[in-house]
C-alpha cells in the first residue's frame, strides 16, 4: 500500500478549474513533487518544490501544501491536460521515495 | 541539451536477470542522483530506488531489497539497474530519472525515454 493516497479519478469540464489532491504523513515534513504520465510517454514533472514550474509548464498548473496534503490545481483545463497525474515524495522515514497511487484526470 | 538515454526493450525467461542501462549528457553527471521507477503494465508508478554518481552510495525501495542492484560508470555516465529472479510481474517499462542530491524536497526532473521489459517464457 502507498504511505501517499491519491483519488483515482478525476474528471473536469473544459476551461473549468480541478483540484487533484495527495494525502501522507511525510507530506508534513516534505513538499510533494507532481508528475503527468500520457500513454507511451515518459512521466513529466508539473511541479515541485511545492509550488514552482519547470520551464515549459504552462501556468496553469500550480501547487499547494497544507498539513498533510498537497494539492496540484490546474485552471483552466484543457483538452491536453486529460492524463494520469501521480504525486511523489519522501516516505515517512525521509530515506526513500513513494508515488501516491495516481488520479486519472478525465476532460469532459 | 539535458537528457537520459536508456537501453532498448529487452525480453526475458522467468528466472532470468536484466540490465537497464541509463546514459546523461548534457550536464555534470556526479551533481544529481539517478532514480529508477517504473510503470507494471495497468499499473501505476513504482520508485524502485537512486543512486549518488558521485558517492556511489545506494538505496532501495523494500519491495524490491535482494532483487536490485544500481551500479554505476562513471567514465561514461552511465547508471545501471540490474534486477534478478524475474517474473512475469516484473513485466513493465523501466524509467531512470534525474534527482536533485541532498534536497530534501526531492523531484525528479529529467526522464529517461524508458524501457520495456518483458517477462515470459
Amino acid at each position: 500500500s502507498s504511505e501517499l493516497t491519491q483519488d483515482p479519478a478525476v474528471s473536469v469540464a473544459l476551461g473549468q478549474t480541478v483540484r487533484i489532491t495527495c494525502q501522507g504523513d511525510s507530506l508534513r515534513s516534505y513538499y510533494a513533487s507532481w508528475y503527468q504520465l500520457k500513454p507511451g510517454q515518459a512521466p513529466v514533472l508539473v511541479i515541485y518544490d511545492k509550488n514552482n514550474r519547470p520551464s515549459g509548464i504552462p501556468d496553469r498548473f500550480s501547487g499547494s501544501s497544507s498539513g498533510n496534503t498537497a494539492s496540484l490545481t490546474i485552471t483552466g483545463a484543457q483538452a491536453e491536460d486529460e492524463a494520469d497525474y501521480y504525486c511523489n515524495s519522501r516516505d515517512s522515514s525521509g530515506n526513500h521515495l513513494v508515488f501516491g497511487g495516481g488520479t486519472k484526470l478525465t476532460v469532459l | 541539451q539535458v537528457q537520459l538515454v536508456q537501453s532498448a526493450a529487452e525480453v526475458k525467461k522467468p528466472g532470468a536477470s536484466v540490465k537497464v542501462s541509463c546514459k546523461a549528457s548534457g550536464y555534470t553527471f556526479t551533481s544529481y542522483d539517478i532514480n529508477w521507477v517504473r510503470q507494471a503494465t495497468g499499473q501505476g508508478l513504482e520508485w524502485m530506488g537512486w543512486t549518488n554518481p558521485k558517492s556511489g552510495s545506494i538505496g532501495y525501495a523494500q519491495n524490491f531489497q535482494g532483487r536490485v542492484t544500481m551500479t554505476r560508470d562513471t567514465s561514461i555516465s552511465t547508471v545501471y539497474m540490474e534486477l534478478s529472479s524475474l517474473r512475469s510481474e516484473d513485466t513493465a517499462v523501466y524509467y531512470c530519472a534525474r534527482g536533485p542530491s541532498g534536497n530534501d524536497n526531492y523531484y525528479m526532473d529529467v526522464w529517461g525515454q524508458g524501457t520495456t521489459v518483458t517477462v515470459s517464457s
